[in-house]
């Protein structure tokens, strides 16, 4: 069956700009999870639905990043005057909860 | 507050090499235990995964055990493949708490023919 998937792929922007980036989750399940893996590092949890609610944001930097999942299905995180600080691999995940966590292919952004 | 701590990479071998790649944690009470690993040009994929003290996680000829007296999860394969090249992950799931797993930095694995 398909997976996680993610869109863009890559996006390039430019420092100040908005960006927006896309997760499709397994078919069904109920909970779904953004991280960012940095150069080197291990993946750093950033926000957690459960359903259409944020559980846990205590990951999020800051309020220029902000996500959403307004049907309990695809999940949108978003970025406001973005920074060089910021570029990263952008990874999804989904699971049926307390279990295995399926990730997505990542989305590599680059703030120039 | 939770953390994983992994050996330093990058590890280099040749084919039929026995592995380990060491793993600790902190954390409170018993938290669940995984390895993840992710092959170049893909996503990341669970290996295996303990969820109590003793517990073995094996996939693929790789084998974890959940050591809760000294607070380990090292990852070992008795004879690597070239294809075992990757980036290996591990990671906990806090006892008790949010879902949130919490990684290592990863250990790059190359093996060589």
């Amino acid at each position: 069956g398909a997976g996680v998937s993610q869109t863009p792929s890559n996006k390039v922007t430019e420092k100040g700009k908005y960006v927006e980036l896309r997760c499709d989750p397994i078919s069904g399940h109920t909970a779904l999870y953004w991280y960012r893996q940095s150069l080197g590092q291990g993946p750093e949890f950033l926000i957690y639905f459960q359903g259409t609610g944020a559980a846990d944001d205590s990951g999020l930097p800051n309020d220029r990043f902000f996500a959403v999942r307004p049907e309990g299905s695809v999940s949108t995180l978003k970025i406001q005057r973005t920074e060089r600080g910021d570029s990263a691999v952008y990874l999804c995940a989904s699971s049926l909860g307390f279990d295995e966590q399926f990730f997505g292919p990542g989305t590599r952004l680059t703030v120039l | 507050g939770n953390s994983v701590t992994q050996m330093e990479g990058p590890v280099t071998l040749s084919e039929e090499a026995f592995l380990t790649i060491n793993c600790t944690y902190t954390a409170t009470g018993y938290p669940s235990l995984f390895w993840y690993v992710q092959y170049p040009g893909e996503g990341l994929q669970l290996l295996l995964k303990a969820t109590k003290a003793d517990d073995k996680g094996s996939n693929k000829g790789f084998e974890a055990t959940y050591r809760k007296e000294t607070t380990s999860f090292h990852l070992e394969k008795g004879s690597v493949q070239v294809s075992d090249s990757a980036v290996y992950f591990c990671a906990l799931y806090p006892q008790g708490g949010s879902e949130k797993l919490v990684f290592g930095k990863g250990t790059k694995l190359t093996v060589n023919p």
